[in-house]
């Protein structure tokens, strides 16, 4: 496999129930990103990792529990979820940025439904 | 980051070049401009990016102007398969991961 892969690409889930999304880079890069994208809003991020430490949350409600064991795999554990959760939840990498900040890859998202 | 103000859509016919305006009044010097496409449904796409020179590459150019405060993605022959969300997105270096902040983007919509 190349690329950044995210699995499953479509969930429907239930209020209380409790699921993952998987992310898998095969880039060799150090830096994971996870991005949501509601319907008809742009795309806001989430978190971001460098090599496996979070260096930043965007004031994301704690249903939402990011883990990055290494630098290749990147999950979101999901609990307690709302029905405004509903998006297209994206994971990117990229080698961490020197003089010139590097792009982003994205993976193929996951179509998150709550119902 | 610096803000980046787009139109929210545009039309091309298929084979003509599609020009895409952006502007970025207050870009700082340390600044790179960024273009991302997002085709329906799918993850952003990485199309191309510069400092201060006009760039191309496979897939577009760009073109910078002297002061910094615009630019305009070229996409010489558009075909259908270009048509998607196109992101300008301003970023600096700071040693650390750098987010990408989305805007709205601009809708190409590339027809017959």
């Amino acid at each position: 496999e190349t690329g950044v892969t995210q699995t499953p690409r479509h969930l429907v889930m239930g209020m209380t129930n409790k699921k993952s999304l998987k992310c898998e880079q095969h880039l060799g890069h150090n830096a994971m990103y996870w991005y949501k994208q509601s319907a008809k809003k742009p795309l806001e991020l989430m978190f971001v990792y460098n090599f496996k430490e979070q260096t930043e949350n965007n004031s994301v409600p704690s249903r939402f529990s990011p883990e990055c064991p290494n630098s290749s795999h990147l999950f979101l554990h999901l609990h307690t979820l709302q029905p405004e959760d509903s998006a297209l939840y994206l994971c990117a990498s990229s080698q961490l940025p020197g003089l010139v900040p590097h792009e982003q890859f994205f993976g193929p998202g996951t179509r998150l439904t709550v119902l | 980051d610096a803000k980046t103000t787009q139109p929210p859509s545009m039309d091309c016919a298929e084979g003509r070049a599609a020009n895409l305006p952006c502007n970025h009044s207050t870009i700082s010097g340390n600044e790179y401009v960024y273009w991302y496409r997002q085709i329906h449904s799918q993850g952003p796409q990485y199309i191309i990016h510069g400092l201060k020179n006009n760039e191309t590459n496979e897939m577009a150019s760009l073109i910078i102007t002297e002061d910094r405060k615009s630019s305009t993605l070229i996409l010489p022959h558009a075909t259908l398969r270009d048509t998607a969300v196109y992101y300008c997105i301003v970023r600096v270096a700071n040693g650390t991961a750098s987010k990408l902040t989305f805007g709205t983007g601009t809708r190409l919509q590339v027809t017959l």
